[in-house]
């Protein structure tokens, strides 16, 4: 079982348009990261989410932390070619002991001119 | 970018061969992480290290050791390559491993690592 869960999968969107994907978990999780990841690179992070509710905007990019700590999405205003990459999520579970991060499985995302 | 180079960059041996991956980070940073990432799997933890000859495995460690000898230098030896472990390999490296809410992983570009 995926401790974090990512949706959807795949999505492919005409340049302008906005979208959003998810990443949902069963867990409490204290801080939960976006990374985008271009071919043939590592990923880079974006945003780190610490507390219920939070949400931070980074140009078109907003991204939310849901109320209970179990949920993030990702909404991207007016999409651009330049957004097109594998976008993941990962986090620290609360109270596990550990800090390793967990990683979902990625949405792939391609916005086409 | 964090001054993370992983070498080779691609590489293909043969079934039962040993293979090194290197990760060499110039941040002297004390965290250090080997990731690999298959299609359908994600990002999973091989093993990471928390300082000079302090390492310990994570999610999927059988098949792998690791060394660290200096705080700039990870490696990653497969002793006898499977097919299995054919993956694209990613070093990262992070300043507070066990406050990661307050400081990400930063990624070197992966080994592409092909056994036939």
């Amino acid at each position: 079982t995926q401790l974090l869960e990512q949706s959807p999968q795949f999505l492919s969107i005409q340049e302008g348009e906005n979208l959003t994907v998810y990443c949902n978990s069963s867990s409490v999780f204290s801080s939960l990261q976006w990374y985008r990841q271009e071919p043939g690179e590592g990923p880079v992070l974006l945003v780190t989410v610490v507390t219920g509710g939070e949400v931070k905007k980074l140009k078109r990019l907003t991204f939310q932390f849901g109320d209970a700590r179990k949920d993030s999405s990702l909404h991207i205003t007016a999409a651009q070619p330049g957004d097109t990459g594998l976008y993941l999520c990962a986090g620290t579970v609360a109270g596990a002991g550990s800090y390793q991060l967990t990683f979902g499985k990625g949405t792939k995302l391609s916005v086409i001119p | 970018d964090a001054g993370i180079t992983q070498s080779p960059r691609h590489k293909v041996t043969e079934t039962g061969t040993p293979v090194t991956l290197r990760c060499h980070q110039t941040e002297n940073h004390r965290y250090m992480y080997w990731y690999r990432q298959d299609p359908g799997h994600g990002l999973r933890l091989i093993h990471y290290s928390y300082g000079v000859k302090d390492t310990d495995k994570g999610e999927v460690s059988d098949g792998y050791s690791v060394s660290r000898s200096k705080t700039e230098d990870f490696l990653l030896t497969l002793e006898s390559a499977t097919s299995s472990q054919t993956s694209v390999y990613f070093c990262a490296i992070s300043e507070q491993g066990d406050r990661p809410r307050y400081s990400p992983l930063h990624f070197g570009n992966g080994t592409r690592l092909t056994v036939t």
